[in-house]
């Protein structure tokens, strides 16, 4: 049982405009959100994190939204850039119940046309 | 500012051979993990440790064991490489308690 899913396995976005990447989640332990960005050949890198404590956490760029109550969190991107192509994967965890696991989802490839 | 270094970067094993994938970190992180990652399937964690001398079971370890003998060391070990493990494999060492990883550049095992 998946218990983080994103249920687009890729988009299209043109360049200058939002970029919105979705991800849900079952396990009510989780507390802690992360997202990171894969490029090929190379490991993911940490993009952007949430804490249940909020709902909203901003970067730049990047700024993750969280919705406790629905189990669902977003990522945007504005404005997305052709850099910004990549493999997006939302990560969970429960630290405050002791677990030292990330659970990932399957990721949503982001094409920014340019 | 290595990071996380991985080696090997790319195998070919046949199958029922051994091989050991050293991970190392120069960030003093506690906590290490080791992740495979198959199409269409994220990344699932095999083995982890919560600091040196420790190891602890993740999602899938059948069929692999680890070993942290040093604190900057995480080795993941295949005893005898079966088809169904290839992948590509990702080390990552952070903070712990869940929070951000710092990945490896990953390894690519072919089992033959």
């Amino acid at each position: 049982d998946q218990q983080v899913k994103q249920n687009s396995p890729s988009l299209s976005v043109q360049e200058g405009r939002i970029s919105i990447l979705n991800c849900d989640y079952t396990n009510s332990m989780f507390d802690y959100f992360l997202w990171y960005k894969k490029y090929p050949a190379e490991g993911p890198t940490f993009l952007i994190s949430i804490s249940s404590i909020k709902d909203k956490n901003e970067d730049g760029r990047f700024t993750v939204f969280l919705n406790k109550s629905a189990k669902h969190l977003s990522l945007h991107i504005v404005p997305s850039q052709p850099g910004d192509s990549a493999v997006y994967f939302c990560a969970a965890s429960a630290p405050g119940a002791g677990s030292y696991q990330l659970t990932f989802g399957k990721g949503t490839k982001l094409s920014v046309i340019p | 500012n290595a990071g996380v270094t991985q080696t090997p970067k790319f195998r070919v094993l046949k199958t029922g051979q051994s091989m050991t994938l050293l991970c190392a970190q120069d960030m003093n992180h506690e906590y290490m993990y080791w992740y495979r990652q198959d199409p269409g399937m994220g990344l699932r964690l095999i083995h982890y440790s919560v600091g040196e001398g420790t190891t602890a079971k993740g999602e899938v370890p059948d069929g692999y064991n680890v070993s942290r003998l040093k604190k900057q060391n995480f080795l993941l070990g295949l005893e005898s490489a079966a088809p169904s493990q290839t992948s590509v494999y990702f080390c990552a060492a952070g903070l712990g308690l869940g929070t951000e990883a710092f990945f490896g550049q990953g390894t690519r095992l072919t089992v033959v």
